[in-house]
């Protein structure tokens, strides 16, 4: 079994919908949790971090981690055509020893116009 | 400011050859982290170094090497390149050692072994 496991889509949605995208792990330690989100042909780009359990809001995007299910969570609000790439949880135990990320496979969604 | 360089951006070898990738973090981190993305293991953690120092290092055979330099910078070694070691190859570097800055990651060197 895999520490960190995503549902690789891919999802197809038309424009101003909620997307959800949802990641499980198995490891207790991790503490922080990233979604990036990674257009073709470039690196991952940061989009959300969250340390331990709880929800963050930046724009149309929320991120909510519940560490009692060892789930985390990413909502997309009224969706664009922009949004379209693969979004890519990840997460670390930190601890001041390591920046080492735990990546999921990724989801690929593609945001119809 | 720049964000994190990696050079070159692609890159095509010979099985049995060596390679050597080259990243420049963000001016003032000193935290670099090397990946490995293929398509079908996605991003994978290869080794990481702080201060010149090796870190922490993933479940890769001997063959991938790295380094870091008094100015963070990094080189990773791949030496006896194998077919199944074309992929993205992702630098990432982060202010400090201590998983709460996230990473900020460069475009990627796109290896591909013949």
């Amino acid at each position: 079994q895999k520490e960190v496991e995503q549902d690789p889509g891919p999802l197809s949605v038309p424009e101003g919908a909620i997307v959800s995208l949802n990641c499980t792990y198995s490891n207790s330690a991790f503490q922080y949790f990233m979604w990036y989100r990674q257009y073709s042909r470039k690196g991952p780009e940061l989009l959300m971090y969250t340390y331990s359990s709880g929800n963050k809001e930046d724009g149309r995007f929320t991120a909510q981690v519940d560490k009692s299910s060892k789930y985390i969570s990413l909502f997309i609000r009224d969706s664009q055509p922009s949004d379209s790439a693969t979004y890519l949880c990840a997460m670390s135990a930190g601890g001041g020893a390591t920046n080492k990320l735990i990546f999921g496979t990724g989801t690929l969604l593609a945001v119809q116009p | 400011k720049a964000g994190v360089t990696q050079t070159p951006r692609y890159l095509i070898k010979t099985r049995g050859q060596q390679v050597t990738l080259s990243c420049s973090p963000i001016s003032g981190h000193r935290s670099v982290s090397w990946y490995q993305q293929t398509p079908g293991q996605g991003l994978q953690f290869l080794f990481e170094y702080f201060s010149e120092t090796q870190r922490n290092k993933g479940n890769f055979p001997g063959r991938f090497s790295g380094r870091q330099f008094s100015n963070s910078r990094s080189e990773m070694n791949v030496s006896t390149l194998e077919l199944g070691d074309s992929a993205l190859y992702l630098c990432a570097s982060s202010l400090a050692l201590e998983g709460s800055y996230g990473y900020t990651f460069g475009s990627g060197t796109r290896l591909t072994v013949v």
